[in-house]
């Protein structure tokens, strides 16, 4: 079926320092794969997207990476911040846009 | 440009009730679409909605509806509530054309709704 596993549920990362977040699907016809942010009592804010045709993604601090092959995909922010501090989820389309666990992540100042 | 915005912020209703959220999408954006979101579940796809049809649906009991109007507005509906709705019901817009899904969807505040 239409699943999306996303890792860890929960990271504590120390500012300055990068932090990764692993996500997997499961059908290869998947297409679109976006990141959102979503802080406490906020909307989900979408960071980062990329394509089946494109095999890395930059924005600033954040990039997001895919291996279509291992249908798995990463995001990676470096330098974090305490502002960084939220939940991430993952998502990836299949008829429908299918979301990740989601990850919270830490920021120690 | 304004952002999806959905009214009410909070509702609090008693098992039984039905509820009427409401989603206004960001000018242009065609496709509506409607997600459950609770701490144990996650974000819970509902339905989709394009062109005033509904294009997808997710696997929720036919007690969840929803429609949506010629200026791509988009209501939902739950009858019956359950203590198990309580939850924040959020939707988000996307240009719309081929695939809501393959598209950048915009999030609104959602709607938290609490059955008593």
């Amino acid at each position: 079926g239409e699943n999306v596993e996303q890792h860890p549920s929960t990271l504590s990362v120390q500012e300055g320092d990068s932090a990764v977040i692993k996500c997997t699907y499961s059908d290869s016809a998947s297409n679109y794969f976006p990141w959102y942010k979503q802080e406490l009592g906020k909307r989900p804010q979408l960071i980062i997207d990329i394509r089946s045709n494109v095999g890395e993604k930059k924005d600033q601090r954040i990039a997001v990476t895919l291996n279509k092959t291992a249908k798995h995909f990463s995001l990676h922010i470096t330098e974090t911040q305490p502002e960084d501090s939220a939940v991430y989820f993952c998502a990836a389309s299949f008829s429908k846009l299918v979301f990740g666990a989601g990850t919270i992540l830490r920021v120690k100042s | 440009k304004a952002g999806v915005t959905q009214t009410p912020r909070y509702l609090i209703k008693t098992r039984g009730q039905q509820v009427t959220l409401s989603c206004s999408p960001i000018s242009g954006h065609r496709s509506v679409s409607w997600y459950q979101q609770t701490p144990g579940q996650g974000l819970q796809f509902l339905f989709e909605y394009f062109s005033e049809t509904q294009r997808n649906k997710g696997n929720f009991p036919g007690r969840f509806s929803g429609r949506q109007f010629s200026n791509s507005r988009s209501e939902m509906n739950v009858s019956t509530l359950e203590l198990g709705d309580s939850a924040l019901y959020l939707c988000a817009s996307s240009l719309g054309g081929q695939g809501g899904s393959n598209q950048p969807q915009h999030f609104g505040d959602g709607t938290r709704l609490s059955i008593l």
